[in-house]
């Protein structure tokens, strides 16, 4: 199985900021990693697929890099409707797994 | 706009079955599209359960595979999930998902999401 971490677990962060999350995989992907945004009681939504391409309707504050093992979400300005549980999730493996969040909290 | 739906029992009984559907609505269940089932225990991160094409092929998570059935209704444009032997450890919500994965080969992704159901297992 491929195992997916996340870093950090948790981040605080302040409206405006540069924020950027990474997501490493146990062995290589190649670019085969998304990213979803969730929040509380809501569920997950879609943001970056295959490691660097935006879902239609999502803002271009997200961006997304990476390939192989290592893998990047960053979001270039933080607005108050940021402020959400980010999983990355490889699709490399025909048994998918995600990372385990990273809760991203304001300052 | 495709909008999934799942339904079925909130509380169910230790070593009982899980059951629950998906309905499918805005779009069919025979496009090109695996349709998945992911849980979620509460206050944790996301499990991918399992998968079923329109044709009925599946694909199951290993923890789960001696436990897990998913078949299709094309009739009803659903999907259903059937969990047995559950724990208290199978408790969490449960979300039905769209998958863009080609029939063949990598790439899934999760583009469209029921909103998800609490599962509670318990006496």
């Amino acid at each position: 199985d491929i195992q997916m971490t996340q870093s950090p677990s948790s981040l605080s962060a302040s409206v405006g900021d540069r924020v950027t999350i990474t997501c490493r995989a146990s062995q290589s992907i190649s670019s085969y990693l998304n990213w979803y945004q969730q929040k509380p009681g809501k569920a997950p939504k879609l943001l970056i697929y295959a490691a660097s391409s935006l879902q239609s309707g999502v803002p271009s504050r997200f961006s997304g890099s990476g390939s192989g093992t290592d893998f990047t979400l960053t979001i270039s300005s933080l607005q108050p409707e940021d402020f959400a549980t980010y999983y990355c999730q490889q699709s490399y493996s025909t048994l998918c797994s995600f990372g385990q969040g990273t809760k991203l909290e304001i300052k | 706009q495709v909008q999934l739906q799942e339904s079925g029992p909130g509380l169910v009984k230790p070593s009982g079955t899980l059951s629950l559907t998906c309905a499918v609505s805005g779009g069919s269940i025979s496009s090109s599209n695996w349709w998945s089932w992911v849980r979620q225990p509460p206050g944790k991160g996301l499990e991918w359960i399992g998968e079923i094409y329109h044709s009925g092929s599946t694909n199951y998570n290993p923890s789960l595979k001696s436990r897990v059935t998913i078949s299709v209704d094309k009739s009803k444009n659903q999907f259903s999930l059937k969990l047995s032997s559950v724990t208290a450890a199978d408790t969490a919500v449960y979300y039905c998902a769209r998958d863009l994965r080609p029939a063949y080969g990598s790439g899934s992704r999760f583009d469209y999401w029921g909103q998800g159901t609490l599962v509670t297992v318990s006496s």
